[in-house]
């Protein structure tokens, strides 16, 4: 298997401007989780979703963040308008479950907004 | 206070080095506990689960302490590609997973 897919691998872009990140999970998987990392907050946990369904999306940080996944093998975080604040890497992770399952984590994304 | 905490380090041993790292973790109906390994510019990997009779994975050892809320791993005979960052992981029954924000481990020759 390829593992979980991520794209764009990094991504620079202007404040204001929309930014689509992309998710491919391993095949199999029924939860899919979307962190972001900093160095000042450390890896946070976003939105996660079980068979195609938003579980906890509690810790998206407000309304300019979306999540959707139309499938079992496609996922994406939509960031509109972006801001320099959201710089960061954001990793996807897929496991089998939830609560002892191994989550499986992509490359990342990195994403700088100017 | 976070809802997991860890000592951040750095952590600079020699070579052939034992050395531990420590987490606490503030919700009491965490389920199950994970150290996670994450290495300069690349995604977390599990490293190992961590059961409450304690587990060990050859040079690795982790230690759940459920009435203290405390997990440890134990890394003996420390090697110079064993630097890296350590991530505590605690998982609710609802699934979601908090991480530490990591310590740091730099072996030395």
């Amino acid at each position: 298997d390829a593992g979980v897919i991520q794209s764009p691998r990094h991504e620079v872009t202007e404040m204001g401007q929309e930014v689509t990140l992309r998710c491919k999970p391993i095949s199999g998987h029924d939860y899919l989780f979307w962190y972001r990392q900093t160095m000042m907050r450390g890896l946070e946990l976003l939105i996660y979703f079980n068979n195609n369904v938003p579980i906890d999306d509690s810790g998206m940080p407000e309304d300019r963040f979306s999540a959707k996944m139309p499938n079992a093998s496609f996922s994406t975080l939509k960031i509109q308008p972006s801001e320099p604040r959201d710089s960061a890497v954001y990793f996807c992770a897929s496991s089998l479950g939830v609560r002892e399952e191994t989550q499986y984590f992509g490359p990342g994304t990195r994403l700088l907004v100017l | 206070r976070k809802e997991v905490e860890q000592d951040p380090g750095p952590f600079n041993v020699p070579e052939g080095a034992t050395v531990a790292f420590n987490c606490t973790y503030s919700n009491s109906a965490s389920q199950s506990f994970f150290w996670y390994r994450q290495d300069c510019r690349k995604e977390p990997k599990l490293l190992m689960s961590v059961y409450s009779s304690g587990n060990e994975d050859g040079r690795f050892t982790a230690q759940l302490n459920r009435a203290s809320q405390y997990i440890s791993l134990l890394i003996r005979d420390s090697k110079l590609s064993d630097s890296a960052t350590y991530l505590c992981v605690v998982n609710t029954n609802a699934g979601k997973s908090t991480f530490g924000d990591g310590t740091t481990l730099t072996v030395k020759p």
